[in-house]
């Protein structure tokens, strides 16, 4: 069964640029995840899909950051335009509760490296 | 509101010694899992271990343990027998009800094994 991907690993882009970003989880999993770790910091949760719904964006920082998740599958983050602060690894999770498991546990992507100059 | 704190930001352990990782949490919520993920370098964010708040014993799986005290709200993980691949950051994190709430995590403690 294939994990959670990512793309890209890195994107190195220019203050103003746009840049996006994708998240395909792992096939049946409702809960989508996007995490970000910003350098020397904790890991922030930015917004929680069930399904294509938005459950929870309370950890998005402003409104230059756009999620989508259309028919459910794959999402997209799109930061529009990017600022120095942007500069982080964004990851990604999704899981799904299944009768004999313990709990909803995440499975993370392998994140992407954004870098803003 | 939830928290997570990690206070060693490194540790260094002898190859084939035991390791303590701390975290201590704070809810107010009485239904709560607990959570360690290592990362190692090449980025990935691994799952080790989960405990869940009415969870009598604690957490096993392999060389890892989680020492839950419920009281102290400490989720200490133990690592047994360490090598040289355990290297890595290591995250604690909780969610509180329902199960699908997003995860807090704690800032990392980066673990070194020394040969």
């Amino acid at each position: 069964e294939a994990g959670v991907t990512q793309f890209p690993s890195h994107s190195v882009i220019e203050k103003g640029q746009t840049v996006t970003l994708r998240c395909d989880p792992i096939s049946g999993h409702d809960n989508l995840y996007w995490y970000r770790r910003v350098m020397g910091k904790e890991i922030k949760f930015l917004l929680h899909f069930v399904k294509e719904s938005k459950q929870d964006e309370s950890g998005m920082p402003n409104n230059r950051f756009l999620a989508e998740r259309t028919g459910g599958t794959y999402s997209t983050l799109k930061v529009q335009p990017a600022e120095l602060e942007d500069s982080g690894v964004y990851f990604c999770a999704s899981s799904q509760a299944h009768r004999d498991t313990r709990d909803y546990e995440q499975y993370f992507g392998p994140g992407t490296r954004l870098t803003v100059t | 509101a939830q928290k997570i704190t990690q206070t060693q930001p490194g540790m260094f352990v002898q190859e084939k010694e035991a390791v303590t990782l701390d975290c201590t949490y704070d809810t107010s919520d009485p239904s709560y899992g607990l959570f360690w993920y290592k990362q190692p370098s090449s980025g990935e964010m691994i799952f080790l271990i989960y405990q869940g708040s009415y969870d009598q014993q604690n957490a096993t799986e392999g060389r890892y343990s989680l020492n839950f005290q419920k009281a102290r709200k400490s989720a200490n993980l133990v690592i047994s027998a360490s090598q040289l691949g355990d290297s890595a950051m290591y995250f604690c994190a909780m969610r509180e009800a329902p199960r699908n709430t997003p995860l807090v995590f704690g800032k990392g403690t980066r673990l070194s094994v020394i040969a």
